[in-house]
């Protein structure tokens, strides 16, 4: 079976700490593409990175990072110094080969306070 | 540069009427998808298309239909509207099966 576990319900920090949202998942196939979403409280959907399965390599965009580990199945989120902006819901997001399988997280509530 | 464009984007509906969410696309993308949101659950897939005239079930389907007449249309249809069925919904684009999604701004419904 697929599962798709954010343990953060929500989390609240303090502007410029830093925060890492976790994501775990689970799945028997050995090919699948990994998602995280933003949501700010606008309600919009807003991509912020794919991964496949092969490609192991963490990634950095600015204040973000995310660092994937195929041996503990999950994909984990960082945002430095983290800024009011950041104030939103963020979903993990696992999708198998085939287009009708998609599994959302619940979803982790982030809160950045001034 | 409209994207992904659902409409309405709030509807209050009584048991047992029917309506449908529009939603349309100008990015050419032949993978369109309809989700819901409800609190604690994340989204979840209820119909999704491959293509115009191709459409197929996804996690929640029931009490929902879809139609995929043009590539850049794909309107979701309640039945029978039900009070379980109060919740946000959000379409989707894609450019292939496995990139991003592009969602629409999302429909607030709520029936009562």
């Amino acid at each position: 079976a697929q599962k798709v576990t954010q343990a953060q319900t929500e989390i609240s920090v303090v502007e410029k700490e830093d925060v890492t949202l976790d994501c775990v998942y689970e799945t028997r196939d050995t090919t699948y593409y990994l998602f995280w979403y933003k949501q700010p409280p606008s309600g919009e959907l807003v991509f912020l990175i794919r991964r496949n399965s092969f490609d192991e390599q963490n990634e950095i965009s600015g204040r973000y990072s995310w660092n994937f580990q195929k041996s503990t199945s999950s994909f984990n989120f960082t945002i430095t110094a983290s800024q009011v902006v950041d104030s939103a819901v963020y979903f993990c997001a696992l999708r198998r080969l085939s287009y009708d399988k998609v599994i959302f997280g619940p979803g982790t509530s982030l809160s950045v306070i001034p | 540069n409209a994207g992904v464009t659902q409409t309405p984007k709030f509807q209050v509906l009584k048991t047992g009427q029917s309506m449908t969410l529009q939603c349309a696309q100008d990015m050419n993308h032949e993978y369109m998808s309809w989700y819901r949101q409800d609190p604690g659950m994340g989204l979840r897939l209820i119909h999704y298309s491959v293509g115009a005239g191709i459409t197929d079930q996804g996690e929640v389907p029931n009490g929902y239909n879809v139609s995929r007449s043009t590539t850049e249309d794909f309107p979701l249809r309640l039945l029978s509207a039900a009070p379980s069925q109060t919740s946000v919904y959000f379409c989707a684009s894609n450019p292939s099966p496995y990139g991003e999604a592009f969602f629409g701004q999302g429909t607030r419904l709520t029936v009562v």
